[in-house]
């Protein structure tokens, strides 16, 4: 069975630092590229930024540029966000998420989510 | 970045009933829309890719069409556990979704 389990979530200040785990199981993400999408409460899903099979290619949204770096380990089977110089409306849920072909692709697995609140 | 505008942004219907849910593009995207459904607290899961493929294991009363840069799920026979809120999301460049709806079974 596919699963995607995020981890590294938590209550952090303003201009703080947090970094995001997704670890894989029931597949090998070595062969997929792999994205990160976020839900603010109450509002929709946003992509936040994907990573190409080889690693090679990263992308972002304009909304996170700058401060997030997206990775992976394919020996672990992990996928990995750093999120730096964090703000208030940075708080949202964190899906970890696996699209068909290339990160622009639609995706079929999804994992839990982790929560991410920035607040003073 | 290319927009997709959704609509309704929320919709009651009854059990049986047939609901369209659309979502304008702001550039073309060929057939690169994906449909999907999230249930509360949950997270979402994929119902159509490319404008009209049903993902494995989705029941075929849901389905998908694209006319020009127009993309509609529609829910034929609604059912209560259809109650959700459903997002359409493009795939031709930097993905992006549309702004959801959320579908009320009366």
């Amino acid at each position: 069975e596919v699963q995607l389990l995020e981890s590294g979530g938590g209550l952090v200040q303003p201009g703080g630092s947090l970094r995001l785990s997704c670890a894989a199981s029931g597949f090998s993400i070595r062969t997929y590229a792999m994205n990160w999408v976020r839900q603010a409460p109450g509002k929709g899903l946003e992509w936040v930024s994907g990573i190409t099979s080889s690693g090679t290619k990263t992308d972002y949204a304009d909304s996170v540029k700058g401060r997030f770096t997206v990775s992976r380990d394919d020996s672990r089977n992990m996928l990995y966000l750093q999120m730096n110089s964090l703000r208030p409306e940075d708080t949202a849920i964190y899906y970890c998420a696996n699209p068909y072909t290339g990160f622009y692709g639609y995706i079929v697995n999804w994992g839990q989510g982790t929560l991410v609140t920035v607040s003073s | 970045d290319i927009q997709m505008t959704q609509s309704p942004s929320s919709l009651s219907a009854s059990v049986g009933d047939s609901v369209t849910i659309t979502c304008r593009a702001s550039q073309p995207i060929s057939d690169y829309c994906n449909w999907y459904q999230q249930r509360p607290g949950k997270a979402p899961t994929l119902l159509i890719y490319l404008a009209s493929t049903l993902h494995t294991g989705v029941p075929s009363r849901f389905s998908g069409s694209r006319s020009g840069a127009d993309f509609t799920l529609t829910i034929a026979n609604l059912q209560p556990e259809d109650a959700a809120t459903y997002y359409c999301q493009q795939g031709y460049s930097t993905p992006t979704f549309g702004g959801g709806t959320k579908v009320e079974i009366k």
